[in-house]
């Protein structure tokens, strides 16, 4: 969705090393999420946003952290990474009806 | 805590076939949408049901919310190749509203 931009694409992590995802929209939308994907599963969320400022646990959110600064970035951190966070990390924003609209993903490889 | 269950996880079927995907949940949704996922992508969403009773068609993919607003389905006529993906379905809680539950996916193959 060219709504949304994540980057980096795909990164290696050695355990206890940190890194922030980032994510980006152009939408101009106040709802934004973090998921992660797990091979062959559905989507767990880890933490939300409703506006600037706002931010909100979701179903899985030990390990990690957020902020919210402005409407457009939504930045994802893992503090001291671990093999359990192997997974790939899907941002997006929600509009009508909590109509949701991904990035294209990060895929994230903790050794 | 709510969810949302897809049967089948998984469904292989020939070109040309019907099939029908499930979503269930013993918990009522204020909407429901189903989405579809290809491999290194993330989803993109097909179509959101709010009405209890609500059917929506796609071109030969028909959506239908239950009349409790409980569960819905996903009907594919005459399934072709380019169908293949990973379906979610994801409702939207009468409380909380601004977060979605997904159910695990069904991945869905169809053989030419």
């Amino acid at each position: 969705n060219a709504g949304v931009t994540q980057t980096p694409k795909f990164r290696i992590l050695k355990i206890g090393q940190s890194m922030t995802l980032q994510c980006t929209q152009d939408m101009n939308h106040n709802y934004m999420y973090w998921y992660r994907q797990d091979p062959g599963m559905g989507l767990k969320l880890i933490y939300y946003s409703v506006g600037a400022g706002i931010t909100d646990k979701g179903e899985v959110p030990n390990g990690y952290n957020v902020s919210r600064s402005t409407t457009e970035d939504f930045p994802l951190r893992l503090e001291l990474a671990a093999p359990s966070q192997t997974s790939v990390y899907f941002c997006a924003y929600g509009s009508l009806y909590n109509e949701q609209f991904f990035g294209p993903g990060t895929r994230l490889t903790v050794l | 805590t709510q969810l949302l269950e897809q049967s089948p996880q998984f469904l292989s079927i020939q070109e040309g076939e019907n099939l029908t995907v499930y979503c269930n949940s013993s918990s009522v949704f204020s909407s429901l949408q189903w989405y579809r996922q290809e491999p290194g992508e993330g989803p993109v969403l097909l179509v959101t049901v709010v009405t209890g009773g609500e059917v929506k068609k796609l071109k030969r993919l028909t959506f239908q919310f239950g009349d409790a607003r409980k569960d819905s389905s996903l009907h594919i006529t005459a399934a072709q190749p380019g169908d293949t993906g990973l379906y979610l379905c994801a409702g939207s809680g009468v409380q909380g509203a601004q977060k979605l539950v997904f159910g695990q996916g069904t991945r869905l193959t169809i053989n030419p």
